[in-house]
């Protein structure tokens, strides 16, 4: 079935350092991919989204194009805030609506 | 828009006894919900799929004897773990899809600690 891979291990870096959290994906059609943020205790949020191939999804400095030469999807964010501290999960929504999610990587940003 | 609750945020029960975890879509109605288990510092886990006025589908795995899940209604499902015990200690989080739209909004999530 369709599936996410996100690199492994959590990312700690410093206050306006580069964000950068790679997520690949695998599907039989061409599924719309997202990225969700978890701050502790909480549910998921949507961080942003693209539904085919090229396009860019943004949000509150995160940006993540849809590569489907590389299947991949990988996060960026040029300048970190402490604020960013949070789990980050890749997903991708299959046919029926489900969705597909990465393992997450915790992220940590050091003041 | 689109927010979605569940209640309660947290609870603890003793083994053996029933929880019930609500999920509400607030401002639309949802014709499918979705109720996921994460464990700690883990993905989340698509426990079952819920429709509207029909049976809920489960994942390979999921006992559905075990958790029962009800959508009565375009705006709320509910996730009953039967018989708690320990193990079934964990976040549980839903997610609502609204009527003409693919988009999923997630609850806040529900703590269960069974003891």
């Amino acid at each position: 079935g369709d599936s996410v891979t996100q690199m492994e291990g959590p990312v700690t870096l410093s206050e306006e350092a580069f964000l950068t959290i790679n997520c690949t994906y695998t599907a039989t059609g061409y599924p719309s991919l997202f990225w969700y943020v978890q701050y502790p205790g909480e549910g998921l949020q949507l961080l942003l989204k693209a539904t085919k191939a090229d396009d860019k999804g943004s949000n509150k400095g995160f940006e993540a194009t849809y590569r489907k030469e590389t299947t991949s999807f990988h996060l960026e964010k040029g300048s970190v805030q402490v604020s960013d501290s949070a789990v980050y999960f890749c997903a991708l929504r299959e046919g029926n609506n489900r969705l597909a999610f990465g393992k997450g990587n915790q992220v940590v940003v050091i003041p | 828009g689109a927010v979605v609750s569940q209640h309660p945020s947290r609870v603890i029960c003793k083994s053996g006894t029933s929880v019930k975890i609500e999920c509400r879509s607030l401002d639309f109605q949802a014709t499918t919900m979705f109720w996921y288990r994460q464990f700690p510092k883990q993905s989340l886990m698509l426990m079952a799929t819920s429709n509207e006025g029909s049976k809920a589908t489960y994942e390979q795995g999921v006992e559905k004897d075990k958790f029962l899940i009800n959508h009565a209604s375009l705006t709320l499902s509910t996730l009953t773990v039967t018989s708690a015990h320990p193990e079934d200690s964990s976040f549980y989080i839903c997610s609502a899809v609204g009527t003409g739209t693919k988009e999923q909004y997630f609850g806040p999530g529900t703590r269960l600690t069974v003891t």
